[in-house]
């Protein structure tokens, strides 16, 4: 597609339920990652993939986060057992730049992001 | 503690006025900063790049500039139009291969413009 595309655009799930947020990267975009975003605050790192691989997880804030990308294309975030602290927005960005030393400044771009309430 | 600092948090200006928002950053060394425009309820949209070497880009009204030495960088909209209401955002890059993807954001400076 011409754009990082997210969906669903906006869950509202029960406290208890899983999750699982869906971002389609820019066609041949090496890199991906996923931010989260809460209201009025810039986004904050949660993962970033190369290709399949899942090279940073850092910024997960518990093991009820999970992350894949098998293929190196689309790839999911799964949030079990939501919590009301996990309502926020969660952003999804691909590059075309293959890691490493990011010296060349390529475009990161940004899907809509996917609005998860928790109640 | 945040390695992307902005300022003001909020402004609000006058249809055609010009503004100019600030980014303070601590992240070394240095790769790359970037300025996103975010919409209520958007993505964030790239307005412009500029590596450690660069001291000015421009992009339409906005023109961004840095000074790498002082670990400064500014935001100038020039002929402010209401379709620039939104949060404006800082983006800045470490240049080793442990801050690849962890960009540091700022909070945004939320850019009201009134008719």
């Amino acid at each position: 597609g011409a754009g990082v595309s997210q969906s669903p655009r906006y869950k509202v799930a029960k406290r208890g339920q899983d999750v699982a947020l869906r971002c389609d990267p820019i066609s041949g975009h090496v890199s991906l990652f996923w931010y989260q975003q809460a209201l009025g605050q810039g986004p904050e790192f949660l993962t970033y993939f190369q290709n399949e691989a899942q090279l940073d997880k850092s910024g997960l804030p518990s093991d009820r986060f999970f992350a894949e990308r098998p293929e190196g294309s689309v790839s999911t975030l799964k949030i079990q057992r939501t919590q009301q602290e996990d309502s926020a927005v969660y952003l999804c960005a691909s590059s075309q730049d293959r890691g490493g030393i990011p010296l060349s400044g390529n475009t990161i771009y940004f899907g809509e992001g996917s609005w998860l309430t928790v109640v | 503690k945040n390695q992307v600092e902005q300022s003001p948090q909020s402004l609000i200006i006058l249809e055609g006025k010009n503004c100019t928002l600030q980014c303070n950053y601590t992240v070394s060394p240095f790769s790359n900063l970037r300025w996103y425009k975010q919409d209520t309820g958007r993505g964030p949209v790239s307005l412009t790049i500029m590596t450690f070497s660069e001291n000015t880009k421009s992009n339409g009204r906005y023109t961004a500039t840095l000074d790498a030495d002082t670990k400064q960088s500014s935001l100038h909209i020039t002929a402010s139009q209401l379709s620039d209401s939104a949060s404006y955002i800082c983006v800045v890059s470490g240049r080793t291969t442990d801050s690849w993807g962890k960009f540091q954001f700022g909070a945004g400076t939320q850019v009201v413009v009134t008719p």
